[in-house]
C-alpha cells in the first residue's frame, strides 16, 4: 500500500505570496490532518478532515485555510505569507476514529523569504 | 495549564545501552497517549499508543512504555539501544473526545554513542 505521499516536498516563497501543498492520503483513509513543525514552536495541529468536512481546527490564523476532495485528498493554503511562516508541514492520514493509527507523510519544508 | 511535557530536550546513550524517556502531562481526565519517532528529513512513525488496559504496552522496533495514572506519566523505554535509534522522539496526546487532534511535546533528540 502506498503511503502517504505530500507534494511538493520543497518550495520557496516570498512574503505576501500565498501557497497550495497536497496532501494524498492512504487508500481508504477519510481522515486527513495537517500539522506546523518549527523549531521554536515545535508541532502544532492546524485542521483535520474527514469525509470533506472540517471536524478539527486549531489555533491558526485565517490565512491558514484547507479543504479535502471527494477522494479524500487535501490541499492546505497559506495566504499573504509571513516568514514565520517557514515550517515543515506535515499531514497525516488514518481511517477516522481515534484509536486508528495516523499515518504521517514526509512534509513539504516551506521557506518564505 | 493542559500540556504534554518532555523533561528531556536531549539524550546521549551508548550503543546496546538501555534507554528512557519521559513524558508527563497535564490534563483533567486520562488522554490517548503515543509515542512518536522522527527521523532526519521524515515524516513521524508511530511506535506505540495506549487507550486503556494493560498499562505496559509493547510497539515497532523493540520499544515499550508504561503508562502510570499516579504520576501522569508515559515513559518510553528500551532495553537495548541500536546506533539506528538515533532519532527526535516525541510524546503526544489526544483528549477524549477530541477526534484526532494530536497535541506534541517538545520532543527528545536521541544521539547514540558508537
Amino acid at each position: 500500500k502506498a503511503g502517504v505521499t505530500q507534494t511538493p516536498r520543497y518550495l520557496i516563497k516570498t512574503r505576501g505570496q500565498q501557497v497550495t501543498l497536497s496532501c494524498s492520503p492512504i487508500s481508504g483513509h477519510r481522515s486527513v490532518s495537517w500539522y506546523q513543525q518549527t523549531p521554536g514552536q515545535g508541532l502544532q495541529f492546524l485542521f483535520e478532515y474527514f469525509s470533506e468536512t472540517q471536524r478539527n481546527k486549531g489555533n491558526f490564523p485565517g490565512r491558514f485555510s484547507g479543504r479535502q476532495f471527494s477522494n479524500s485528498r487535501s490541499e492546505m493554503n497559506v495566504s499573504t505569507l509571513e516568514l514565520g511562516d517557514s515550517a515543515l508541514y506535515l499531514c497525516a492520514s488514518s481511517l477516522g476514529e481515534v484509536q486508528d493509527t495516523q499515518y504521517f507523510g514526509p512534509g513539504t519544508r516551506l521557506t518564505v523569504l | 495549564a493542559q500540556s504534554v511535557t518532555q523533561p528531556d530536550i536531549h539524550i546521549t546513550v551508548s550503543e546496546g545501552a538501555s534507554l528512557e524517556l519521559r513524558c508527563n502531562y497535564s490534563y483533567g481526565a486520562t488522554p490517548y497517549l503515543f509515542w512518536y519517532v522522527q527521523s532526519p528529513g521524515q515524516g513521524l512513525q508511530l511506535l506505540l499508543k495506549y487507550f486503556s488496559g494493560d498499562t505496559l504496552v509493547q510497539g515497532i522496533k523493540g520499544f515499550e512504555a508504561e503508562f502510570k495514572r499516579s504520576q501522569s506519566s508515559f515513559n518510553l523505554r528500551k532495553p537495548s539501544v541500536h546506533w539506528s535509534d538515533a532519532a527526535e522522539y516525541f510524546c503526544a496526546v489526544v483528549l477524549t473526545g477530541g477526534g484526532n487532534k494530536l497535541t506534541f511535546g517538545t520532543g527528545t533528540q536521541l544521539k547514540v554513542e558508537l
